[in-house]
């Protein structure tokens, strides 16, 4: 079973949906979990960042992690073309080192 | 805002070359880290750099690299004879301290190995 596991899609929304992405993980050790926006091409840009199990919530954009289920999602409410990119998950044990496992990234567009 | 910079942006060499790739991490940042991203794949960790020493490395991460901060701003990643399978996105990351702070990526070099 792979560590992290991410759905590629491709994932295509009109203007104004809400998007749901998803990532599984089989690591229990996991604590921190991370969601990064990359464009094509470019470096992977924060998007949000949880500790532990709960919601968090910036703008259109909440995060939520379930460590029970060992399952993470981030949803964008009123989406738009501008959130067209791909969505990677990211996570890691946390301690001193923090070096990140991802997942493969879901591609998403949004259609106006 | 600061950021992590990362120089060149596009590197093409021959097999068997070395390569330098280098990385200006943000000022303040104590942890640095080097990423690969192989077309169509998963970002995967390379090796982890904290107090001047390599503080965790993956099998990826064999004798053909390895890392250096020459200076208190620069944080390189050196691929002595390069492969065809060395072609990829390599990405600089930096963290400020330990604990729960989180990792900030450069843009990229991608790497085209002939």
């Amino acid at each position: 079973q792979k560590e992290v596991e991410q759905d590629p899609g491709p994932l295509s929304v009109p203007e104004g949906a809400i998007v749901s992405l998803n990532c599984t993980y089989s690591n229990s050790a996991f604590q921190y979990f991370m969601w990064y926006r990359q464009y094509s091409r470019k470096g992977p840009e924060l998007l949000m960042y949880t500790y532990s199990s709960g919601n968090k919530e910036d703008g259109r954009f909440t995060a939520q992690v379930d460590k029970s289920s060992k399952y993470i999602s981030l949803f964008i409410r009123d989406s738009q073309p501008s959130d067209s990119a791909t969505y990677l998950c990211a996570m890691t044990p946390g301690g001193s080192q923090g070096n990140l496992i991802f997942g493969k990234g879901t591609k998403l567009s949004v259609k106006p | 805002e600061p950021e992590v910079t990362q120089t060149p942006s596009h590197q093409v060499t021959q097999m068997g070359q070395e390569v330098i790739l280098r990385c200006v991490p943000i000022s303040n940042h104590l942890y640095f880290y080097w990423y690969r991203q192989i077309l169509g794949q998963k970002v995967e960790f390379l090796v982890s750099f904290y107090n001047n020493e390599i503080s965790e490395k993956s099998e990826i991460f064999d004798d053909q690299f390895s890392v250096e901060r020459p200076d208190g701003s620069n944080f390189t990643l050196k691929i002595r004879s390069t492969k065809l399978e060395d072609s990829a996105m390599y990405f600089c990351a930096s963290r400020r301290d330990g604990g729960t702070d989180t990792q900030y990526f450069g843009p990229g070099t991608r790497l085209t190995v002939l």
